[in-house]
């Protein structure tokens, strides 16, 4: 079956670092994306992985590996309205999101 | 209008009634979707659309019906709703349902209650 794996909620320090980890297993992979969530709030993209490596956008990286089915979200320099969740979706052999669960990050002062 | 606009914002239905959530987008996307989304879960895919005139079963389209008759509305109607169809219901569009790189744009939401 298709899966998606990605911790229930994690807590950090305004201005510290944080990496959120994604680990799947899908019928066919034509890329990753991560999305934010705010609180009673629309998804809104933040990045799409489709190669290895690490991918930078300001405050926010994302990385990928392909053989390992894995990949993280890197927040730097946290700021309170970082508070979201955090949902990782692979993109299958049928052009379909398959969605993780999200990560709650919890940001604190 | 910009985006994608979603209607109504929340509704408490009876069970056993007919209902259509209506979902609008103005950026000419060919690719459209419906997801539920519910506590602990992901998001999971209802039906979609590659494009006008055609669409799709998702993951769990049990229950649920959805018509493109033009590329900016693809309304989701729930034939006789059910307590399990309680949940938030977001529309998304992208702009192809068949490249890996097109990121989807979505609708606010729609807070679904069925009693």
């Amino acid at each position: 079956g298709q899966n998606i794996d990605q911790p229930t909620e994690m807590t950090a320090t305004e201005g510290a670092i944080v990496q959120i980890n994604c680990t799947y297993q899908t019928s066919g992979f034509n890329g990753l994306f991560w999305y934010q969530q705010h609180a009673g709030e629309a998804p809104t993209f933040l990045s799409y992985n489709v190669l290895d490596g690490l991918e930078e956008k300001g405050r926010f990286s994302s990385f990928l590996s392909r053989s390992k089915g894995y990949s993280y979200l890197l927040l730097k320099e946290l700021q309170m309205k970082d508070s979201a969740s955090y949902l990782c979706a692979v993109m299958d052999s049928n052009y379909q999101l398959i969605w993780g669960a999200g990560t709650k990050l919890i940001i604190k002062p | 209008i910009a985006g994608i606009t979603q209607a109504p914002t929340s509704q408490i239905l009876a069970a056993g009634r007919r209902m259509t959530l209506r979902c609008t987008q103005d950026m000419r996307h060919n690719a459209m979707y419906w997801y539920r989304q519910d506590l602990g879960l992901g998001l999971r895919l209802i039906h979609y659309s590659n494009t006008a005139g055609t669409t799709g079963k998702g993951e769990v389209p049990d229950g649920y019906s959805v018509s493109r008759a033009n590329t900016d509305d693809f309304p989701l109607t729930l034939a006789s709703a059910v307590p399990s169809q309680t949940s938030v219901y977001f529309c998304a569009s992208s702009l192809t349902g068949t490249s890996g790189s097109n990121e989807q744009f979505f609708g606010p939401g729609t807070r679904l209650t069925v009693l």
